[in-house]
C-alpha cells in the first residue's frame, strides 16, 4: 500500500503557483517524504525531500505540517513543461524501496 | 538524461518469443531496479538488485528473469509472455549505500507490446 493520499488531479495556470497536497496521517518517525514526477512516457524524476523542516532546492519546495501527516509540494512558477503525474511516497530512509501510489496529474494550463 | 540508459525504447513480441530488455547506469550506483508500469496502473516494483545480488522478488512470474552481470548493467529476460505483460518496464538506479536518501534514477522505459 501506498500510504499517502493525494488527489487525481489538479490544474493551474502557467506562470502562478501549484500547490500540491499530500495526506500521510500514519507516516512514523523514521520516515521520509519523497515527491517525484512522471512526464508522459518518461521515467520519473526525483524533486525533493524532507523529514519534517521545510526544504527547497531548484525545482520546488516542500512544506511539511508540524505533526507530519501532511505536506504540500510547491511549484513556484509553474509552466507548461511542468504537466506531469506528481508522486507523494513515504520512506524509511536507507530503505531500497519505493512505493508508487497513482498520484496527481497536475495539468499547467496556458 | 539521467545517466540510465534502457534499449530498446519499443519492443513488440509474440507470445512465444524470447527477447531481453537492456538496463546500464553511467553514474556508479551499486543498486539496480526494474517496475513496470501498465496502463492505468501505478508503478509497481518486480527486482532489486544490490551490489549485484538479487535482494527483492516481489512475486514476479518466472517469464521474468533478471539478470545483473556487474553493478553497471541490469538485464530483463522475456520469455512466453502473455498479451497482460504489456506495459512500461523501467529500470532505476540508485546509490544504495543505507547512507544517503537513496534518491533513484530512472531510464526512459522500454514500451512492451506482447501480442
Amino acid at each position: 500500500d501506498a500510504k499517502t493520499t493525494q488527489p487525481p488531479s489538479m490544474d493551474c495556470a502557467e506562470g502562478r503557483a501549484a500547490n500540491l497536497p499530500c495526506n500521510h496521517s500514519t507516516i512514523s518517525g523514521n520516515e521520509y517524504v519523497y515527491w517525484y514526477r512522471q512526464i508522459h512516457s518518461q521515467g520519473p524524476q526525483y524533486i525533493i525531500h524532507g523529514l519534517k523542516n521545510n526544504e527547497t532546492n531548484e525545482m520546488a519546495s516542500l512544506i511539511i505540517t508540524e505533526d507530519r501527516k501532511s505536506s504540500t509540494l510547491i511549484l513556484p512558477h509553474a509552466t507548461l513543461r511542468d504537466t506531469a503525474v506528481y508522486y507523494c511516497i513515504v520512506r524509511d530512509f536507507g530503505n531500497e524501496k519505493l512505493t508508487f501510489g497513482t498520484g496527481t496529474r497536475l495539468t499547467i494550463i496556458p | 538524461e539521467t545517466g540510465v540508459t534502457q534499449t530498446p525504447r519499443h519492443l513488440v513480441m509474440g507470445m512465444t518469443n524470447k527477447k531481453s530488455l537492456k538496463c546500464e547506469q553511467h553514474l556508479g550506483h551499486n543498486a539496480m531496479y526494474w517496475y513496470k508500469q501498465s496502463a492505468k496502473k501505478p508503478l509497481e516494483l518486480m527486482f532489486v538488485y544490490s551490489l549485484e545480488e538479487r535482494v527483492e522478488n516481489n512475486s514476479v512470474p518466472s517469464r521474468f528473469s533478471p539478470e545483473c552481470p556487474n553493478s553497471s548493467h541490469l538485464f530483463l529476460h522475456l520469455h512466453t509472455l502473455q498479451p497482460e505483460d504489456s506495459a512500461l518496464y523501467l529500470c532505476a538506479s540508485s546509490q544504495g549505500d543505507r547512507k544517503s536518501y537513496n534518491e533513484q534514477f530512472f531510464g526512459p522505459g522500454t514500451r512492451l507490446t506482447v501480442l
